[in-house]
């Protein structure tokens, strides 16, 4: 079975802290996607990467930046938190031309 | 650009009630059509999928089919179960290595 793993599932932080949500896959997916989830809004594509070292904006990637240095790791960056990014992150990955498989998302609150 | 409409929630049913949650789609080419679903604390999971006009995905009970004539994929199930309690997304993709489209989900309340 793919599992995606998300490193928190609870966090809290400050305004204007720097935030690093962190995903990891482990069956050698080509493809990695942040998404957040609010209610009312559904999911929502924030970043996603198709190869190391590559990124492409998704539908509201201002405030965000990502890292994919390995092929396994896909890292959602909060430059400085605002209270607007309080979410659930919901970190997938997939392989050319199937479907999608989710972590299991980690709530942020910024306070 | 691509999207997704799904029926506004919350969905509240009796256990043996039948279920269908609509779902239609805008797209230039030819998607491929997803339901996934998720259940309280957890993930998205999928729950099936359809890669070509009037195929019909299923799983679990589970029924839904991809109909390019009115641009739909119904999710249907003929006797809820307090278990199938979840939120449910429709979602769409070219395929390849594009990120899927997804509705605004639809929240399912199975009652005893």
């Amino acid at each position: 079975d793919v599992k995606v793993t998300q490193s928190s599932r609870y966090l809290v932080k400050r305004t204007g802290e720097k935030v690093f949500l962190e995903c990891v896959q482990d069956m050698d997916h080509e493809n990695m996607f942040w998404y957040r989830q609010d209610p009312g809004l559904g999911l929502r594509l924030i970043y996603f990467s198709y190869d190391v070292k590559m990124k492409e904006k998704g539908d509201i990637p201002e405030g965000y930046s990502v890292s994919r240095e390995k092929k396994e790791r896909f890292s959602l960056i909060l430059e400085s938190a605002s209270t607007n990014q309080t979410s659930m992150y919901l970190c997938a990955s997939r392989p050319y031309n199937s479907p999608l498989h989710f972590g299991n998302g980690t709530r942020l609150t910024v306070t | 650009g691509d999207s997704v409409t799904q029926m506004e929630g919350p969905v509240t049913l009796s256990e043996e009630a039948f279920l269908t949650i609509n779902c239609t789609y805008t797209a230039t080419g030819y998607p491929s059509l997803f339901w996934y679903v998720q259940y309280p604390g957890e993930g998205l999971q999928l729950l099936l999928k359809a890669t070509k006009a009037d195929d019909k995905g299923s799983n679990k009970g589970f029924e839904a089919t991809y109909r390019k004539e009115t641009t739909s994929f119904h999710l249907e199930k003929g006797s809820v179960q307090v278990s199938d309690s979840a939120v449910y997304f429709c979602a769409l993709s070219d395929w390849g290595n594009t990120p899927l489209v997804f509705g605004k989900g639809t929240r399912l309340s199975v009652i005893a």
